[in-house]
């Protein structure tokens, strides 16, 4: 079955750059559509940061949009993450995810496992 | 603060039925964008539980269902069991803000 693993340094300093990867087992990436970061910040809730389809496309939170860069990497079967200027605010649990959307709804059917990232000096 | 509103918290004893509401807006739910649940055990991914508003994915018993009305959407659990203790978010999209949106969350405490 299709499976999702994130991998990345679980410690960045403030003011750095974020940058994980999310690598696709069991299917090509390119067989599903679209494919997302979630975060989810200690004991609270979770915040869609953004998505990108198998042809590169993007779509990204307005909120973070200024610092974030979603790519993927075909021939490696994965896609990755980059946040720069990162703050304590930036301290999560970071998911990737697979996005299914049709007309009316999008909903996230496959999930990583996650992977905390504490940004800290 | 969340657009998706969601209580804390609910709780039951086993066997009983709860029920977690999701209130949205004229920007999202109302809208007519669907609504879709997740289970998150401690420690864990969270999980789909129900998407489109009342399908259940392969290997969701069938004692969790989904309702959607004009703005709001609710999770049913009957026959609450100990495993069903978690964190459940609710999710749809907000053409406003152009986000996928999810609920801060409501805890369930089996009794």
């Amino acid at each position: 079955q299709v499976q999702l693993q994130e991998s990345g340094p679980g410690l960045v300093k403030p003011s750095g750059t974020l940058s994980l990867t999310c690598a696709v087992s069991g299917d090509s990436i390119s067989s599903s559509d679209w494919w997302t970061w979630i975060r989810q910040p200690p004991g609270k809730g979770l915040e869609w940061i953004g998505e990108i389809y198998h042809s590169g496309s993007t779509n990204y939170n307005p909120s973070l949009k200024s610092r974030v860069t979603i790519s993927i990497d075909k021939s490696k079967n994965q896609f990755s993450l980059r946040l720069t200027s990162v703050t304590a605010a930036d301290t999560a649990v970071y998911f990737c995810a697979r996005l299914t959307v049709q007309v009316s709804l999008g909903y996230f059917d496959l999930w990583g496992r996650g992977t905390l990232v504490t940004v800290s000096s | 603060q969340s657009v998706l509103t969601q209580p804390p918290s609910v709780s039951g004893a086993p066997g009983q039925r709860v029920t977690i509401s999701c209130t949205g807006s004229s920007s999202n739910i109302g809208a007519g964008y669907d609504v879709h649940w997740y289970q998150q055990l401690p420690g864990t991914a969270p999980k789909l539980l129900i998407y489109a508003n009342n399908n259940r994915p392969s290997g969701v018993p069938d004692r969790f269902s989904g309702s959607k009305s004009v703005t709001s959407a609710s999770l049913a659990i009957t026959g609450l069991q100990a495993e069903d203790e978690a964190v459940y978010y609710c999710q749809s999209y907000d053409n406003s803000l152009s986000v996928w949106v999810f609920g801060r969350g409501t805890k369930l405490t089996v009794l």
